[in-house]
C-alpha cells in the first residue's frame, strides 16, 4: 500500500501562474514532510518541508500548506518559471532523521 | 562546497557479476541512506546508517544486496551476483543526525544485462 500518494502524474501550467502540487498521505504517524525537485539524470533537490505542527510553511515562491485531518498537503509555486519545469516529489518521514516515504511524482510543465 | 559524491554514475553489467556502487557523503554530516528509484516502485530506502552504524535496512531486498560504512566519509552497497531486475537508479543521501532534510547524490543508474 502506498502511504503517500501523488495522484496527478502531470501538471501543465502557463509562466506566472500559481502552480498547485498535491499529496495525500494514510499514515497518521508522519511528523515531517518535504518537498522535492528532480531533473532528469539528477537527483532529488530539497525544496521546502514542513512539520506536523504547523500548517503552513513558506519560502520564496514556495508555499507548503499542511492539513492534517484531511492528510493532505500541497505545494504552491507563485509565480511559476520555466526553470520550475522538473518532476516534484512529496515525501514524508515518522521521524526526523528515518526514512523517507515518497510518492511517485508529478511531472511540472510550465510552458513560456 | 561538494554535494554527495557517487560513483559510477553509470553501470553496465551482465547477469551474475558483482556490482559495487560507491558513495561520498556531504563532510560532517552522519546519517547516510541508500534508496533505489524504480518505474514500478518509485524511490524506496534500502538502508541507512547513523554515525557508520546500520540502523534500519529493512528495505535491503535480499541477501545479495550488502551495504557497508567503514568510516564517515565513504559507504558501498554491493550486489552479489546481480540480476536484471536489479536494473533501476540508486540514490545516495546525507544528512545531520536527527534532521528532516535528507541531500540526495546524482545517482547511479544501473543496468544489468
Amino acid at each position: 500500500d502506498q502511504q503517500v500518494k501523488q495522484n496527478s502524474p502531470s501538471l501543465s501550467v502557463q509562466e506566472g501562474r500559481i502552480s498547485i502540487l498535491n499529496c495525500d498521505y494514510t499514515n497518521s504517524m508522519f511528523d515531517y514532510f518535504l518537498w522535492y525537485k528532480k531533473y532528469p539524470a539528477e537527483g532529488p533537490t530539497f525544496l521546502i518541508s514542513i512539520s506536523s505542527i504547523k500548517d503552513k510553511n513558506e519560502d520564496g515562491r514556495f508555499t507548503v500548506f499542511l492539513n492534517k485531518s484531511a492528510k493532505h498537503l500541497s505545494l504552491h509555486i507563485v509565480p511559476s518559471q520555466p526553470g520550475d519545469s522538473a518532476v516534484y516529489f512529496c515525501a514524508a518521514s515518522v521521524q526526523a532523521g528515518t526514512a523517507l516515504i515518497f510518492g511517485k511524482g508529478t511531472t511540472l510543465s510550465v510552458s513560456s | 562546497d561538494a554535494g554527495v559524491i557517487q560513483s559510477p554514475r553509470h553501470e553496465v553489467t551482465e547477469m551474475g557479476q558483482e556490482v559495487t556502487l560507491r558513495c561520498k557523503p556531504i563532510s560532517g554530516h552522519n546519517s547516510l541512506f541508500w534508496y533505489r528509484q524504480t518505474m514500478m516502485r518509485g524511490l524506496e530506502l534500502l538502508i541507512y546508517f547513523n554515525n557508520n552504524v546500520p540502523i534500519d535496512d529493512s528495505g535491503m531486498p535480499e541477501d545479495r544486496f550488502s551495504a557497508k560504512m567503514p568510516n564517515a566519509s565513504f559507504s558501498t552497497l554491493k550486489i552479489q551476483p546481480s540480476e536484471p531486475r536489479d536494473s533501476a537508479v540508486y540514490f545516495c543521501a546525507s544528512s545531520f543526525l536527527g534532521m528532516e532534510t535528507q541531500y540526495f547524490g546524482p545517482g547511479t543508474r544501473l543496468l544489468v544485462l
